[in-house]
């Protein structure tokens, strides 16, 4: 099994939907993230969360909702999607101290129509 | 100004050629590097960490230089599986966030 596991891998909806994208990992570290990607714009952190009870926005949290149900769960919500939400959308993991790396889910490419 | 920036390239390289990216970035309190691998529509791999000291894995080398502020990562004997784009990573201080390059397009070609 993939160390951090993301569904679904690909979706389409309608805008003014509501989606969620589930993430979840194996390695038991606390720090979890999601990331969207554009092309030409890199990765830009959506959300981010260093315990349970610790959430945080990132530098594009705007119609973007999250929830840490469990240490292995962290799950992305798209209250209302809309087109320009069309990305590729990664969670990642990390663990405790500045020399790890994260290790990435394989990815959620959403379209929104 | 970006926190971590790259040249987007791309860069298109003979197989066998040794290339070189650099990168540079803005917070002077980062503490921790990192380059990654991405091939197309894939998730960002570690390529390596890379350390004050420089650091060698196989083919390829990572240096940082932190008066300046830029980290390098040279790759010798350019392999086709080579091709994919590479990020440039940096920790910003201690919020425990990576902050990334736009990254660099490598096309290796026969």
């Amino acid at each position: 099994d993939a160390d951090v596991t993301q569904t679904p891998r690909n979706r389409i909806t309608k805008t003014g939907k509501r989606i969620m994208l589930e993430c979840s990992q194996t390695k038991g570290h606390d720090r979890m993230y999601w990331y969207r990607q554009d092309p030409g714009l890199g990765l830009r952190l959506i959300y981010y969360s260093f315990d349970v009870k610790d959430i945080n926005k990132g530098e594009i949290s705007d119609g973007y909702s999250v929830s840490r149900q469990a240490q292995a769960k962290f799950s992305l919500s798209l209250e209302s999607a809309i087109p320009n939400q069309t990305a590729l959308y990664f969670c990642a993991t990390r663990g405790q101290g500045d020399h790890y790396g994260y290790t990435f889910g394989s990815g959620t490419r959403l379209t929104v129509v | 100004r970006k926190e971590v920036e790259q040249d987007p390239g791309p860069f298109n390289v003979p197989e066998g050629a040794t290339v070189a990216f650099n990168c540079t970035y803005s917070n002077s309190a980062s503490q921790s590097f990192f380059w990654y691998r991405q091939d197309c529509r894939k998730e960002p791999k570690l390529l390596m960490s890379v350390y004050s000291s420089g650091n060698e894995d196989g083919r390829f080398t990572a240096q940082l230089n932190r008066a300046s502020q830029y980290i390098s990562l040279l790759i010798r004997d350019s392999k086709l599986s080579d091709s994919a784009t590479y990020l440039c990573v940096v920790g910003s201080g201690n919020t425990g966030k990576l902050i990334f390059g736009q990254g660099t397009t490598l096309q290796v070609k026969p």
